[in-house]
């Protein structure tokens, strides 16, 4: 089992649309939580970032952990074109050094 | 541009053939990590320098891999002896950590994608 699941899609959703995207972690030593973007062929950037349980928002992105549960997410509202790219999560022990363990990623479509 | 920079972006290279991949961080990055990306995966750590020394490996890096980063600036990563499976993306990403300090956020360069045939 890897430590980080992630459904790799694509989701294709309509210009405007929420798009819902989540991960799933096994190892409860995990304490903080990113979301990266990444175009094709292009290197992943960071969207979201969270330390504690409960909802982030930055503008039309809401970022959502669950340590419960083991469960993270993310929410795009009011999706545009430019959306279109893999969402990778990222968990990261809080250890020295930020080695980041990252989902397979989820390939998003946003059509106009 | 001050972003990560990595050379080549692509290098095509026969089975066998040794290739060696530049990382140029963010100049006041302490911090320089490799990772591998297959098609549909996501990136998978490497190794990782604290200034110039090599703090962490993963099993992944055989003995064919070697990183350097030298003067703790830029940073190598050689593959002797290419195999079929070693086509991939390398990236390279970079840090600012302070001690006990860090944000998770790495700085990815646009990657060097390596195909051997």
């Amino acid at each position: 089992q890897k430590e980080v699941e992630q459904d790799p899609g694509p989701l294709s959703v309509p210009e405007g649309a929420i798009v819902s995207l989540n991960c799933t972690y096994s190892n409860s030593a995990f304490q903080y939580f990113m979301w990266y973007r990444q175009y094709s062929r292009k290197g992943p950037e960071l969207l979201m970032y969270t330390y504690s349980s409960g909802n982030k928002e930055d503008g039309r992105f809401t970022a959502q952990v669950d340590k419960s549960s083991k469960y993270i997410s993310l929410f795009i509202r009011d999706s545009q074109p430019s959306d279109s790219a893999t969402y990778l999560c990222a968990i990261n022990v809080g250890a020295a050094g930020n080695k980041l363990t990252f989902g397979g990623g989820t390939r998003v479509l946003v059509k106009p | 541009d001050t972003g990560v920079s990595q050379d080549p972006r692509h290098k095509i290279t026969k089975r066998g053939q040794n290739v060696t991949f530049r990382c140029d961080p963010i100049s006041e990055h302490n911090r320089l990590y490799w990772y591998r990306q297959t098609l549909g995966q996501g990136p998978e750590f490497l190794t990782y320098f604290q200034n110039e020394a090599q703090l962490e490996k993963s099993r992944l890096l055989s003995d064919r891999f070697s990183a350097e980063r030298p003067k703790g600036s830029f940073s190598t990563l050689e593959i002797q002896r290419t195999e079929q499976g070693d086509s991939a993306m390398y990236l390279c990403a970079s840090s600012l950590d302070s001690e006990g300090g860090h944000t998770g956020e790495l700085f990815f360069g646009e990657g060097s994608r390596l195909t051997v045939l």
